[in-house]
């Protein structure tokens, strides 16, 4: 099956500890993209990746950092520096960077990241 | 202002009814259009594009109205199933989604 997926389902992190965020796609997709979900918001961009070895900062990209060493991996960390880390994060993926006409972008199960 | 805007809801509507969802955004050079829905605790998921023409998949209509920068989503005979998250998402720039807070449905028997 062709798909995203993401690990773990729910993380918990002690004060001050960094944590990774697992991403997989098997479409085949260049560009991946990380999300924050917060209640009663819409979708924030935390960081994108058009091609391995490239990212680029979203809107919100402070406390956090990532790597695209593979096509089919985006992990994200949350580092310590990010004070509020509580959130759903969602991975998601396009074919190429949206540039095409109604290319959209397909999304994992996403992670529940909750501050102990 | 925000670049998507929806009214968040809830709308809570009977089985059988017909519901609409207006969404409105801020700039007129958005690319393209799409409705997404997203059940509770889940991830969301492509519901439709939407095309200049407007475009039906069933009992879902879905309108743009460039002149006036919004798009609707029209359901009818909603089921208990409807029950979700509807969200309105805009490509802005031709490389950037930007996604609105979302509006809740809720069917009821």
């Amino acid at each position: 099956d062709g798909g995203i997926t993401q690990s773990p389902k729910y993380l918990f992190r002690k004060e001050g500890q960094n944590v990774t965020l697992s991403c997989e796609q098997n479409l085949n997709h260049d560009a991946m993209y990380w999300y924050r979900q917060d209640p009663g918001q819409g979708l924030r961009l935390i960081y994108y990746s058009q091609i391995v070895n490239d990212f680029q900062k979203g809107d919100i990209a402070e406390g956090y950092s990532v790597s695209r060493e593979k096509k089919e991996s985006f992990p994200l960390t949350v580092t310590s520096a990010q004070k509020n880390p509580t959130a759903f994060y969602l991975c998601a993926s396009s074919i190429t960077r949206l540039a095409l006409a109604q290319e959209t972008q397909y999304f994992g199960p996403g992670t529940r990241l909750l501050v102990l | 202002r925000k670049e998507v805007e929806q009214d968040p809801g809830p709308f809570n509507v009977p089985e059988g009814a017909t519901v609409a969802f207006n969404c409105t955004y801020s700039n007129s050079a958005s690319q393209s259009f799409f409705w997404y829905r997203q059940d509770c605790r889940k991830e969301p998921k492509l519901l439709m594009s939407v095309y200049s023409s407007g475009n039906e998949d069933g009992r879902f209509t879905a309108q743009l109205n460039r002149a006036s920068q919004y798009i609707s989503l029209l359901i009818r005979d909603s089921k208990l199933s409807d029950s979700a998250t509807y969200l309105c998402v805009v490509n802005l720039y031709g490389n950037k989604l930007v996604f609105g807070a979302g509006t809740i449905l809720r069917v009821k028997s």
